[in-house]
């Protein structure tokens, strides 16, 4: 697609379930963030994957939170025993490589009831 | 660590008039600033840049200018049209933007006919 693509945009789900969220780059980008976005904040980094690897997790709130780009491309943020605080919309964004744009998708809005 | 502090909205403005969004900023070393826009429905997108002291950022009518002495990089417009209603973020990064950003909290610019 010409854009980065998240899927699904909205997502309710219950205490304590689990979730995955999907994150679609544009092709060719090699660099790969996600943000959490609450409402009436800006955009909190999470992760950035370069390739395969997460070069940065530092902004993963607990180890309830995982996220895997196996094949470089495409990327899950995977979030166990989901708790009303995780209610959110989760913003990923990609980059072609160093010194270019990062272009964002129109995230997937998370409610947690 | 690295922050971002911008001006509380709402702001709204009449078409036509002058636009300030104040945006601050605390960080190590040398970070490169931004400004994203969120358009209402839209993702957001890079609205303009700037990476060292001095440099002024423009696009569509918008100027900033990196001031390392007061550490800020206030946004502005001569003459505000209501297509620019959204939202808008300041943000920082470090090594000339190649990681992660950190963002203000958004002002929201509503302009009316």
């Amino acid at each position: 697609g010409a854009g980065v693509s998240q899927t699904p945009s909205n997502k309710v789900t219950e205490k304590g379930k689990y979730v995955e969220l999907r994150c679609d780059p544009i092709s060719g980008h090699t660099a790969l963030y996600w943000y959490r976005q609450s409402l009436g904040q800006g955009p909190e980094f999470l992760i950035y994957f370069q390739g395969t690897g997460a070069a940065d997790d530092s902004g993963l709130p607990n180890d309830r939170f995982f996220a895997v780009r196996p094949e470089g491309s495409v990327s899950t943020l995977k979030i166990q025993r989901t708790e009303r605080g995780d209610s959110a919309v989760y913003l990923c964004a990609s980059r072609l490589g160093l010194n270019t744009e990062a272009f964002f998708g129109q995230g997937t809005r998370l409610t947690v009831v | 660590g690295n922050s971002v502090t911008q001006m509380e909205g709402p702001v709204t403005l009449s078409e036509e008039a002058f636009l300030t969004i104040n945006c601050t900023y605390t960080a190590t070393g040398y970070p490169s600033l931004f400004w994203y826009v969120q358009y209402p429905g839209e993702g957001l997108q890079l609205l303009l840049k700037a990476t060292k002291a001095d440099d002024k950022g423009s696009n569509k009518g918008f100027e900033a200018t990196y001031r390392k002495e007061t550490t800020s990089f206030h946004l502005e417009k001569g003459s505000v049209q209501v297509s620019d209603s959204a939202v808008y973020f300041c943000a920082l990064s470090r090594n000339f933007g190649n990681e992660k950003l950190t963002f203000g909290t958004g002002t929201r610019l509503t302009i009316i006919p």
